[in-house]
């Protein structure tokens, strides 16, 4: 099986924009989670989507969002980007039901100037 | 508020010897706790997980001790190599799929 993708896998935006992530979860997985990993916070939970529905949230503001797909691909969205964005943003994958075994991408490190 | 207590936060082992690192929770509704390995440039890859009705799993040279009475848990990787090189981290999650992570703890292990 393949595993999970995400894109693009580097990205450098301006302070002020926004950006949108893209993660494939591993093929008949309903779940994605979103982890934003910096070297001062370490690995912090946004969000998870099951069956296009958010089921959980982390403690981020609102420019924060993400949405999820029937084919269970999901985008994550940042607003507004200020520099202590800057990050690994992972993507996880895992049945949804069940087993809470989660299976990590190799991330899109994002860098705010 | 760090859920997840880690440490230490970096450890030197020799080939061959036991790497040992520790974690710590408070909520008592944890009720699945992971351990993933992390290489530079890398997402964090599931090492070996356990729940709590259970006290020992071992997959190969990782074992995780788990400690319910006094809500800690720990990684034990035995006969350790220099592959085994890298950052660790613990996590705890409340029967879903919001981790909560451990700083992490960088291994190296020495030839």
């Amino acid at each position: 099986k393949a595993g999970v993708t995400q894109t693009p896998r580097y990205l450098i935006k301006t302070r002020g924009q926004q950006v949108t992530l893209s993660c494939s979860p591993i093929s008949g997985h309903r779940s994605v989670s979103w982890y934003q990993q910096t070297p001062g916070q370490g690995l912090q939970f946004l969000f998870e989507y099951f069956s296009e529905t958010q089921r959980n949230k982390g403690n981020f503001p609102g420019r924060f969002s993400g949405r999820q797909f029937s084919n269970s691909r999901s985008e994550m969205n940042v607003s507004t980007l200020e520099l202590g964005d800057s990050a690994l943003y992972l993507c996880a994958s895992s049945p949804g039901t069940g087993d809470h075994e989660q299976y990590f991408g190799p991330g899109t490190r994002l860098t705010v100037t | 508020q760090q859920q997840v207590k880690q440490s230490p936060q970096s450890l030197i082992v020799q080939k061959g010897g036991i790497s040992i690192i520790n974690c710590a929770y408070e909520n008592t509704a944890f009720d699945y706790f992971p351990w993933y390995q992390q290489f530079p440039g890398k997402g964090p890859a599931l090492l070996i997980a356990i729940r709590p009705d259970v006290s020992e799993k071992k997959e190969g040279r990782f074992t995780i001790s788990f400690n319910k009475s006094a809500k800690q848990f720990s990684l034990h990787i035995m006969d350790s190599q220099p592959g085994d090189s890298a950052t660790y981290f613990c996590a705890a999650s409340n029967s879903g799929y919001a981790l909560n992570f451990g700083k992490g703890t960088s291994l190296l292990v020495t030839p």
